[in-house]
């Protein structure tokens, strides 16, 4: 089955060691997002690619960043975690497309991966 | 700045019981809508999307939504819940905007279903 697929499902990682988390997909989407939802909030948009162009939401700190090698992948680089940074971090993707009353449909999301500093 | 309210976080109900699940926008230009659903230890999954036309749309499983753009509304309905329906429903929104690239969605806090068998 086509899927958003997250690894690890769980992460713990020490305050200021740096972390990778890995979003693959096998929809062929365009479009992919990373979201940071802590524990009884809502899912929060950190970034996303549209194709290879590169979108960071306005609020989301120096700390995070992202690189996306290729359509399938998409990797998110949390450098230096802080405590604050404790959360289950969702991958997402969409197709980009004109026709869907968007340009944009609906996405489709991983599992998460959840993550603890100590 | 746009922002989604669940006026509901947990609502408890019996099997068969009629369910309304409250979801209000800010955000005054064309939107997309949506509810998602989290089942327990499952990854968010798509309930039902409004993008355009009758403002009445129906979902998987029973479930139905209804956009009032008057009252910047979209909620969702399900006529009679089963112990099955229980989970975590978050109505999410789409504004589009001509230098947004990214269909960014925002989400309302989430609403815990539990229904009790």
């Amino acid at each position: 089955d086509a899927m958003v697929i997250q690894n690890p499902r769980y992460q713990v990682t020490q305050f200021g060691k740096p972390v990778t988390l890995s979003c693959s997909q096998t929809l062929n989407h365009n479009v992919m997002y990373w979201y940071q939802q802590k524990s009884s909030q809502a899912p929060k948009l950190l970034f996303h690619y549209y194709d290879k162009d590169f979108n960071n939401e306005a609020d989301t700190p120096d700390n995070f960043q992202s690189r996306r090698p290729n359509t399938s992948f998409c990797f998110l680089d949390i450098r230096s975690p802080g405590l604050g940074d404790a959360a289950m971090y969702l991958c997402a993707t969409s197709r980009a497309s004109i026709t869907a009353g968007g340009p944009y449909n609906e996405q489709f999301f991983g599992p998460g991966t959840r993550l603890t500093v100590l | 700045a746009q922002s989604v309210s669940q006026h509901n976080h947990h609502v408890i109900l019996s099997e068969a019981a009629s369910l309304e699940l409250g979801c209000n926008y800010s955000y005054g230009g064309t939107v997309n809508l949506f509810w998602y659903v989290q089942y327990p230890g499952q990854h968010l999954q798509l309930l039902l999307k409004y993008f355009s036309g009758d403002p009445l749309v129906k979902g998987i499983k029973g479930f139905e939504a209804e956009f009032i753009k008057s009252k910047f509304s979209f909620n969702l309905r399900k006529p009679s819940v089963q112990w099955s329906d229980t989970a975590e429903y978050f109505c999410a929104v789409n504004p589009l905007m001509i230098y947004n690239q990214g269909g960014k969605l925002i989400f309302g806090q989430g609403t815990e279903l539990s229904v009790k068998p």
